[in-house]
This record gives structure tokens, sequence and C-alpha cells, in this order.
């Protein structure tokens, strides 16, 4: 099942813009997760925030969540042309082991 | 860093061939998961296991069974492959359970069945 659904579904900015990319989500959750993948590759973890957090900072990334909306927004500043990558939010489920993934939001950085 | 290691970039197998896709972690991680990977669906959870011997079916588990005999390996088989499991497939690993810890994948397998 699909709960989390990124928003735009492509982007593409000039190099030195900022980036935003939206996750919704339908159930109440414990946390929210972004990763990214680079093409052809696996994904990689940037940012866990907790359902009790707002904003969280990692770096040139902020993200935030907004528990009565469902939704949480990845902001990338100052991007750069190696940010071009696919990005994903992930919610966690009723198990204890299994995330919910959104298709992705694919971010084009143009040099 | 944790490593995922999965056994094959690319693979290229025949309808009806039972498929085998390894990857082994070294972490010492008790969770394991397999995905698939399609254009626009995101990632669907096929199985994952949460101790040696032990799994438990995810989303989309119809065609596929996994192995888990020793801690650092999870292997995926395809029983008989069919061309709708052309897709690109995801191993992932963390180290206990609840959410809050991050998956580590490996750099996925692209396999097309013909």
């Amino acid at each position: 099942s699909q709960q989390g659904e990124e928003d735009p579904q492509a982007l593409s900015i000039q190099e030195g813009e900022n980036a935003t990319m939206n996750c919704s989500y339908k159930t109440s959750i414990n946390n929210l997760q972004w990763y990214r993948q680079n093409s052809g590759r696996g994904l990689v973890h940037l940012i866990l925030i907790r359902s009790n957090e707002r904003e969280k900072h990692s770096g040139r990334l902020r993200v935030t969540l907004d528990t009565s909306k469902k939704s949480s927004s990845l902001l990338i500043t100052a991007s750069r042309a190696a940010d071009t990558a696919s990005y994903f939010c992930a919610t966690d489920a009723n198990s204890n082991y299994q995330l919910i993934w959104g298709a992705g939001t694919k971010l084009i950085i143009k040099p | 860093d944790v490593k995922v290691t999965q056994s094959s970039r690319y693979l290229v197998k025949r309808t009806g061939e039972k498929v085998f896709l390894e990857c082994v972690q070294d972490m010492d991680h008790e969770n394991m998961f397999w995905y698939r990977q399609d254009p626009g669906l995101g990632l669907r959870l096929i199985y994952f296991s949460y101790d040696v011997k032990m799994k438990e079916k995810g989303d989309i588990p119809e065609g596929y069974s996994v192995s888990r005999e020793k801690k650092e390996r999870f292997s995926l088989i395809l029983e008989s492959a069919s061309t709708n499991q052309t897709s690109m497939y995801l191993c992932a690993s963390n180290p206990s359970q609840g959410q809050d810890q991050p998956q580590h994948f490996g750099d996925g397998t692209r396999l097309s069945i013909l």
C-alpha cells in the first residue's frame, strides 16, 4: 500500500536555487524519513523527523512536519548539480518493521 | 559504514527460469528487506526478515519466496520467472525492531525477464 505521496513528481531548477519537495500521508505516524536515490543506485537515508518534532536541519537540508495536515516538506538550499536525484519520503506503518513509501520526486539541477 | 551488497547489478533471464537474487550485509543487522521498484510506483515490499529463518510477507509476495539461513544473507527467489517481474530489485537492512532506524540499501539488481 502506498501512504506517502510526493509533490511535485518532477522538479527542474537552476544550480544555486532552493528546491522544495512535499510529502503527504494518510494515517498517523511515529516518524517520517527522507531518502535520496541517484540514478541507477540504491537509496540513501537523509533525515528522520519524529511526530513530536516540527522542523529538523541537516547541512543544506531542512525538513518540516505538520501532523495536523499530514504533510512534510524537504527543502534543499543552494542546490548543486550533485543534488540531482530522486527523493522519497517514507512513513512507519502499523507493523514494527515496514515502511510505506511514496513514488518520489525527481529533482534535476541545471548547471 | 554499513555495506549492503547485491550479487548482480544487471541480470537477464528467460521466462520460466528459477532466479536467485542474493543480498549480503556486513553490519550484523537483524532486519533485511526485499523491494521492487517500478516507475511511478515507488518501492513495494516483497518480503522481509527480522531474524534468521524468520520471514514475513510484504505487499506483493506472489511469485516470490525468500531464504535467510544466515544473519548476513537474504535471498530472493523467483520460482518461475515471468515478464511482469522485470523490475529493479532493492535489498535493505536495518539494525533493530522499530521504525526509527534508517534502512541501508544495496545498489539494486536490474532484472530483465525475456
